[in-house]
């Protein structure tokens, strides 16, 4: 099983705010991750696939980066709209997604 | 446009098995991995296993094997999972899934284990 370890767990942000938060693989995935964001009683919903690349309508302040073991999802300008908690998720083997990243205002 | 409509909540009994469903509309199954995803309550997503419908092939997680069976009808564009010997620890927000990952999402069937 390929292990993603998300961080941090959760985190108190602002409007405004650039918000970073990383997932490791335990072992190399290559670029086989994905982002989703889910908000509260909702499906989740693809923002990044392919480690870099932003999905159809998603807004430009999401950014993914990373190969290998490292990915990090980075929200620059935080909005409200961006309240939800966030999951790596890779399928370069059976798919296993992190535990998630929660986003709460400060 | 691509949507994927799951079967209503279902309450079960420990030791019994429900069926679920997800019908795909916009989209020829096909040519696709269709996906099975839960959600316990107030946790994380856990995925449980795909089946590439154009030949019925399946993968599941490890901790799924026994519990679960995915199947797909591809004269109706329909994924099914069936969950077995149930417990009060299934109980939990099953979603199905499209694509190579899984990218287009249903809207969830909460699943209740309860005698």
């Amino acid at each position: 099983n390929t292990v993603m370890t998300q961080s941090p767990t959760s985190m108190f942000i602002s409007v405004g705010d650039r918000v970073t938060m990383n997932c490791k693989a335990s072992q190399n995935v290559g670029t086989n991750v994905d982002w989703y964001q889910q908000k509260t009683g909702q499906s989740p919903k693809l923002l990044i696939y392919g480690a870099s690349n932003r999905y159809t309508g998603v807004p430009d302040r999401f950014t993914g980066s990373g190969s290998g073991t490292d990915f990090t999802l980075t929200i620059s300008n935080m909005q409200a709209e961006d309240l939800a908690v966030y999951y790596c998720l890779q399928y370069n083997y059976n798919p296993t997604f992190g535990a998630g990243t929660k986003l709460e205002l400060k | 446009e691509v949507q994927l409509q799951q079967s209503g909540a279902e309450l079960g009994k420990p030791g019994t098995s429900v069926k679920l469903s997800c019908k795909v509309s916009g989209y020829n199954i096909r040519n696709t991995y269709m996906h099975w995803v839960n959600q316990r309550p107030g946790k994380g997503l856990e995925w449980i296993g795909r089946i590439d419908p154009a030949n019925g092939n399946t993968i599941y997680a490890e901790k799924f094997k026994s519990k679960a069976t995915l199947t797909a009808d591809t004269s109706s564009n329909t994924a099914y999972m069936q969950l077995s010997q149930l417990k009060s620890d299934d109980t939990a927000i099953y979603f199905c899934a499209m694509g190579l990952g899984p990218h287009y999402w249903g809207q969830g069937v909460m699943v209740t284990v309860s005698s």
